[in-house]
């Protein structure tokens, strides 16, 4: 099973603030297949990105990913006040399928 | 457009059962893989279960595998999740997923809350 490994557990940012959250596998993710969801409170995961670095269908160009092998990253561009959520990684490159443990990104 | 809508959830005993279903619209759910995924409290995501458009090929994690099964019903659009021998570590909210070609979920439900508890 891979093992995902997100990092920092909170980030602390301004609206404007670029933020870099970090996704590491404890194996070769197969072919890049690597999505990034946001969640808000009380809310199921929205999609944002697939297959590594591909935006999912309305997600704002403010948000990409990149990465590939162990190490992918999620980058917000100019935070906006409704980006303040918890952020997972999930690979589906092998079975069975695993998240990351989530990254919170909150208001400083 | 896409909509999943999750029900069946409860209050139940261990060792009890209850069966989940997800009623799909906005798309032709029968080209799709499904899913079942999981949220404990406060926790992070734990992807369950999946079932091949045609319920051919169906796929469990270890943690459900001989107590939950998969199922889907393409002619009434909705997706199922029987659960039995529940354990308070089951406790969660149930969401069911689109998948395509069973890979990540590009459509979620909003979820149904399962509760273990004597």
């Amino acid at each position: 099973e891979i093992v995902l490994t997100q990092s920092p557990g909170t980030l602390s940012l301004s609206p404007g603030e670029r933020a870099t959250l970090s996704c590491r596998a404890s194996q070769s993710v197969s072919n890049n297949y690597l999505a990034w969801y946001q969640q808000k409170p009380g809310q199921a995961p929205r999609l944002l990105i697939y297959d590594a670095s591909s935006r999912a269908t309305g997600i704002p160009d403010r948000f990409s990913g990149s990465g590939s092998g162990t190490d992918f990253t999620l980058t917000i561009n100019r935070l906006e006040p409704e980006d303040f959520a918890v952020y997972f990684c999930q690979q589906y490159g092998s079975s069975p399928r695993t998240f990351g443990q989530g990254t919170k990104v909150e208001i400083k | 457009q896409v909509q999943l809508v999750e029900s069946g959830g409860n209050l139940v005993k261990p060792g009890g059962s209850l069966r989940l279903s997800c009623a799909a619209s906005g798309f032709t759910f029968s080209d799709y893989y499904m899913s079942w995924i999981r949220q404990a409290p406060g926790k992070g995501l734990e992807w369950l279960s999946y079932i091949s458009p045609s319920s051919r090929y169906t796929n469990y994690a270890d943690s459900v595998k001989g107590r939950f099964t998969i199922s889907r019903d393409n002619a009434k659009n909705t997706l199922y999740l029987q659960m039995n021998s529940l354990r308070a570590e089951d406790t969660a909210v149930y969401f069911c997923a689109r998948s395509p070609a069973y890979s990540y979920g590009d459509h979620w439900g909003q979820g149904t809350l399962v509760t273990v508890s004597s």
